[in-house]
């Protein structure tokens, strides 16, 4: 079955440490990929977005991630977190062809302890 | 104005009760959606419309009912629901539907059935 993966399902860091959100997905063709985040009580926000070109990708408040079209994968990354990274992140893909929904992967819950 | 707007913020109903969910945009979006969100569980798609026309029903049950006024509204209509419908329910919007768009979500309507 067509799906998108978040392996990591709880992380929690340490102020400062590096962080890595995995997302796979096994669409074919062609795919856009999103990283929302939603922090707690609030809406989904995007946090960056990949169509085409550079496969690193730069978004707000210092995230970036990296499309690798050979893997299947679109990891969410941040050299240095902070308390208020604290949230849920969730990965999506749009596909091209058959439709225009998203797909959303299960989500990663981030807790950064001070 | 780059954001959806969603009312009410929090609702409660009992399970014979009639009530509706509002969702404004004024970003000249043509496609707009309804998502159910679980507590840590990823948003799940319940419609589409895409210029004002419903083009994607994901076998959603009858209770729920949603209308499309004009592009820049969209209402879920609510009625005889059951405990399990309790959820976050989202609105976004995307340009028009088409593989480039990214979602602009709102915040959500809470819903409690009792």
């Amino acid at each position: 079955a067509q799906s998108v993966s978040q392996h990591n399902h709880h992380v929690i860091l340490s102020e400062a440490a590096s962080l890595e959100l995995g997302c796979n997905y096994s669409y074919g063709g062609t795919v856009n990929l999103f990283w929302y985040v939603q922090y707690p009580g609030q809406h989904l926000q995007l946090l960056l977005k990949y169509f085409s070109g550079d496969p690193l990708v730069k978004g707000i408040k210092g995230f970036e991630a990296e499309f690798i079209k050979s893997k299947f994968s679109f990891n969410l990354r941040k050299p240095s977190v902070q308390w208020s990274d604290t949230a849920e992140y969730f990965c999506a893909v749009k596909k091209w062809s058959g439709g225009n929904q998203f797909y959303f992967g299960t989500g990663t819950s981030l807790t950064v302890i001070p | 104005d780059t954001e959806v707007t969603q009312t009410p913020k929090h609702l409660v109903m009992g399970m014979t009760n009639k009530k509706s969910l509002k969702c404004e945009q004024h970003m000249g979006h043509r496609a707009m959606y309804w998502y159910k969100q679980k507590a840590k569980k990823p948003p799940e798609l319940m419609f589409v419309y895409s210029y004002e026309k419903l083009s994607i029903n994901e076998s959603v049950p009858s209770r729920f009912s949603p209308e499309c006024p004009n592009s820049s509204l969209l209402n879920l209509h609510l009625h005889a629901l059951q405990p399990e419908d309790s959820a976050l329910y989202l609105c976004a919007s995307s340009q028009d539907g088409g593989a480039g768009d990214g979602y602009t979500f709102g915040s959500g309507t809470r819903l409690t059935v009792v």
